[in-house]
């Protein structure tokens, strides 16, 4: 069964330090998602990409973060100068239109330190 | 208003009880529901989908209001296994309610 796949599970990185996080989407779908949960709190959005482009963000996506699909397969998001208040669990999504289920990566765990 | 709320919960309750959660929406253009289910420290795992006509999927039922703006989620004869986090989702903005966690006791 085909899934989302996020790599690394667990990142650790000193605050300041920039990071990557990678997805490998489904491979037939078209929207893509970043989200972010602090521990015990809700999901929530970051930004969505379509077309190779962003198609919304959220406040949360200030000029530190950034996105990219640098070839067919992967989506990444890039945190510049991480802070401690960085510190979740980042999930990528991916569905193959809009308005049909996502499915998610099982996230990764970034800390800083 | 937020985009999407649900009941703040938890609710705790026993095995075999019913329990039912809402969700409500702001934006009446919104096309498409969805209920996700989110174990501690994973990902959310499609529950199932609302559609306008409700549905049911053996001992959860799901219901669309949209002249309200909400949507629920029933659950029939509660299980241990039921424990977890429900989240409501509308997704023409794929935004996620905050969440209600749920115990199912013995």
């Amino acid at each position: 069964e085909p899934e989302v796949t996020q790599t690394p599970s667990h990142q650790v990185t000193q605050m300041g330090q920039e990071v990557i996080l990678r997805c490998v989407p489904i491979s037939n779908h078209l929207y893509f998602y970043w989200y972010r949960q602090i521990l015990g709190q809700k999901v929530e959005f970051l930004v969505s990409f379509y077309n190779n482009e962003i198609s919304e963000k959220s406040e949360i996506f200030d000029d530190q973060f950034s996105v990219e699909r640098p070839d067919g397969s992967n989506f990444t998001l890039k945190i510049r100068s991480t802070k401690l208040e960085d510190s979740a669990m980042y999930f990528c999504a991916s569905r193959v239109v809009m308005n049909t289920e996502a499915f998610f990566g099982q996230g990764t765990r970034l800390t800083v330190v | 208003r937020k985009e999407v709320e649900q009941d703040p919960g938890p609710f705790n309750v026993p095995e075999g009880a019913t329990v039912a959660f809402n969700c409500t929406y702001s934006n009446s253009a919104s096309q498409s529901f969805f209920w996700y289910r989110q174990d501690c420290r994973k990902e959310p795992k499609l529950l199932m989908s609302v559609y306008s006509s409700g549905n049911e999927d053996g001992r959860f039922t799901a219901q669309l209001n949209r002249a309200s703006q909400y949507i629920s989620l029933l659950i029939r004869d509660s299980k241990l296994s039921d424990s977890a986090t429900y989240l409501c989702v509308v997704t023409r903005d794929m935004r996620f309610g905050a969440g209600t966690r749920l115990t199912v006791k013995p």
